[in-house]
């Protein structure tokens, strides 16, 4: 079955403790990214991956790493985290490097929240 | 840098009756996407929009693209109880893909 996975699902955790939360697609897709969800804002883009070990900040990158060393997997990394990245997170993918013709792929979410 | 703004942010609808959302963009767009999200589940895509001017019909829902390609409406005829959820655009420039914050729809039945 095609489709983006993240883990974990959920996750509580402390504030300065360093985290990684992963996202995987079966789908061969060049295009992943990042994707914060608060409510009243929407969707904002944390980073995006055009290809393997090329990634570029999106609109709201302060915080947060991330790395592309394999075309399947984009984890999220937070180094310190604090209680201002408490979010619901999604990955999503799409085929091709020029994402403005594909469907993005949404994962099912990482609700964080950080003490 | 480029801003989507997406209107109403929240929609009550009556069974039966018709709604639109509208998507404005300050900057001219590649393309722009739909997305529906229902409560507790992730983005899933319904259309896209790349021609200026386009309209494109999926069954009760109707969606344009300003011949600018600066704003775009999604326009749901006899809404549902199925129609619930929160509907995003999305503008594509330059590789990013900026999301509006949404239209929460919910329905009386």
């Amino acid at each position: 079955e095609a489709q983006v996975t993240q883990n974990p699902r959920y996750l509580i955790t402390v504030t300065g403790k360093k985290l990684t939360v992963t996202c995987s697609q079966n789908m061969n897709h060049e295009y992943m990214s990042w994707y914060r969800q608060d409510p009243g804002l929407g969707l904002r883009q944390i980073y995006y991956s055009m290809n393997v070990e090329v990634t570029d900040k999106g609109d709201v990158p302060e915080g947060y790493k991330v790395s592309r060393k394999e075309k399947r997997n984009f984890p999220l990394i937070l180094e310190s985290p604090s209680p201002n990245q408490t979010s619901l997170y999604f990955c999503a993918s799409s085929f091709g490097t020029a994402p403005e013709v594909d469907t993005q792929y949404f994962g099912p979410g990482t609700r964080l929240t950080v003490l | 840098g480029q801003q989507v703004m997406q209107i109403p942010q929240y929609q009550h609808v009556q069974e039966g009756e018709d709604f639109t959302t509208y998507c404005n963009s300050s900057t001219t767009l590649s393309n722009i996407q739909w997305y529906k999200q229902r409560p507790g589940g992730h983005p899933v895509f319904l259309i896209q929009l790349v021609k200026s001017g386009e309209v494109k019909k999926q069954k009760r829902l109707t969606f344009q693209f300003g011949e600018a390609k600066k704003n775009s409406s999604l326009h749901i005829t006899a809404t549902q109880t199925t129609d619930v959820g929160t509907y995003f655009c999305a503008g594509h420039n330059d590789y990013k893909l900026s999301f509006g914050a949404g239209t929460t729809v919910t329905v009386r039945a």
